[in-house]
């Protein structure tokens, strides 16, 4: 089945300890993508990568770090985790970007730092 | 920048009515449009899009059109279901990202 997967679905923590979300799909998409959702602001991307070791910054990228190593993975690494990054992640993948083109999204990560 | 503006919610419906989400977006080309939905719990799935002026979207009863010369794409659906209930984003795709409006949670009773 084509699907985009995270891991973890829920996770709490405390501020300052180091955490990565994962993120795979099996689509060979190029394109990958993440957003945090917060109630009132809608989705917001943090990080984008067109392609693997291609990877630019979208509008919150602050507090966050990502790589692209292969195709299928786009990991979310939160280095010092505050309190204001208790969010809703989605990563997002789409064959390109393009005109048209839509984006495939996981299932969501609830993260709380406390 | 790209902006989308969508009416807030809830908006709340009895089950057979008609349904209108507003939305209106700010671009400097020429963006692709769509609709996201979000049922409870879940990720967002893309309910339909439209790519040029006049295009009408469709899907699972749903309808918007690309409306280039009042920068809307509102959607509409006829009679709503209970099933209906979710969340649902605008947004636009210009360059290399996917601009979303903050959603609208709209809840329908039977």
């Amino acid at each position: 089945e084509a699907q985009v997967t995270q891991n973890p679905r829920y996770l709490i923590t405390v501020t300052g300890k180091k955490l990565t979300v994962t993120c795979s799909q099996n689509m060979n998409h190029e394109y990958m993508s993440w957003y945090r959702q917060d109630p009132g602001l809608g989705l917001r991307q943090i990080y984008y990568s067109m392609n693997v070791e291609v990877t630019d910054k979208g509008d919150v990228p602050e507090g966050y770090k990502v790589s692209r190593k292969e195709k299928r993975n786009f990991p979310l690494i939160l280095e010092s985790p505050s309190p204001n990054q208790t969010s809703l992640y989605f990563c997002a993948s789409s064959p390109k970007i393009g005109y048209g083109v839509e984006q495939y999204f996981g299932p969501g990560t609830r993260l709380t730092v406390t | 920048g790209d902006s989308v503006t969508q009416m807030e919610g809830p908006v709340t419906l009895s089950e057979e009515a008609f349904l209108t989400i507003n939305c209106t977006y700010t671009a400097t080309g020429y963006p692709s449009l769509f609709w996201y939905v979000q049922y409870p719990g879940e990720g967002l799935q893309l309910l339909l899009k439209a790519t040029k002026a006049d295009d009408k979207g469709s899907n699972k009863g749903f309808e918007a059109t690309y409306r280039k010369e009042t920068t809307s794409f509102h959607l509409e659906k006829g009679s709503v279901q209970v099933s209906d209930s979710a969340v649902y984003f605008c947004a636009l795709s210009e360059y290399s990202t996917l601009t979303f409006g903050k959603g609208t949670m709209l809840l329908v009773s039977p």
